[in-house]
């Protein structure tokens, strides 16, 4: 159990680039979640899979935002055509049920 | 929109002494979480609490589920310097079929001099 992996943990982008996030989770966790982190602030929530199914978005995802699963495994967060107010750090947690137990260590996003 | 209210915002403290902090909603949970973040790294849940009243206890931690359940409490008892960090409440609406969403808090960050 090597805990949840993210990749890149730092990128640093000019504005209106579009970038990419991978989330590795802990095996067989069938759940899978990201959120978004400022600073001074506590972690928002931006979308849940159960296994590839997406299931839940919020209102803060604009259409921008896209999120896959493709296999139940790993996940991927795109931002297309980024804008300053997107940098953040961005998390992703796995869990078995219930709720998120394990948080990933983040990818910080800067945008320039 | 729901919001909890995280407080204090940060605390200094001697090693050894107690601590106790504590979040209030605006809305009713169902579920009430405690996570703790070290720089650089991701939350990592300390307590989950499930019914009104709850006190659980996880070492030094203790976190209790108000009564009203629109708050929730946590204790460390008899600090040390790798309590240093950004404690969260977080709380869950969590019914069959319904949202997976948990609402944070903005951190209580809790300094510990040895």
């Amino acid at each position: 159990d090597t805990g949840v992996s993210q990749d890149p943990r730092h990128k640093i982008t000019k504005r209106g680039q579009n970038v990419t996030f991978r989330c590795d989770p802990i095996s067989e966790h069938n759940r899978l979640y990201w959120y978004r982190q400022t600073l001074g602030q506590g972690p928002e929530f931006l979308t849940y899979f159960q296994n590839e199914a997406q299931l839940e978005k919020s209102r803060l995802l604009s259409d921008r935002f896209s999120a896959e699963r493709p296999k139940g495994s790993f996940s991927t967060l795109e931002i297309q055509r980024t804008e300053q107010g997107d940098s953040a750090m961005y998390l992703c947690a796995s869990s078995k049920g219930g709720h998120p137990a394990n948080f990933g260590a983040g990818t910080r996003l800067s945008v320039l | 929109g729901q919001q909890l209210n995280q407080s204090p915002q940060s605390m200094f403290i001697q090693e050894g002494e107690d601590v106790s902090m504590n979040c209030t909603s605006s809305s009713i949970f169902n579920t009430w979480l405690w996570y703790k973040q070290d720089p650089g790294e991701g939350p990592v849940l300390l307590i989950a609490l499930y019914k009104a009243g709850e006190l659980t206890s996880n070492g030094r931690l203790t976190a209790q589920f108000g009564i009203t359940r629109k708050d929730s409490f946590l204790n460390i008892s008899a600090s040390i310097p790798s309590d240093v960090g950004i404690y969260f409440c977080a709380g869950r609406w969590a019914v069959q079929g319904g949202s997976e969403k948990l609402v944070f808090g903005k951190g209580t960050k809790l300094t510990v001099n040895p």
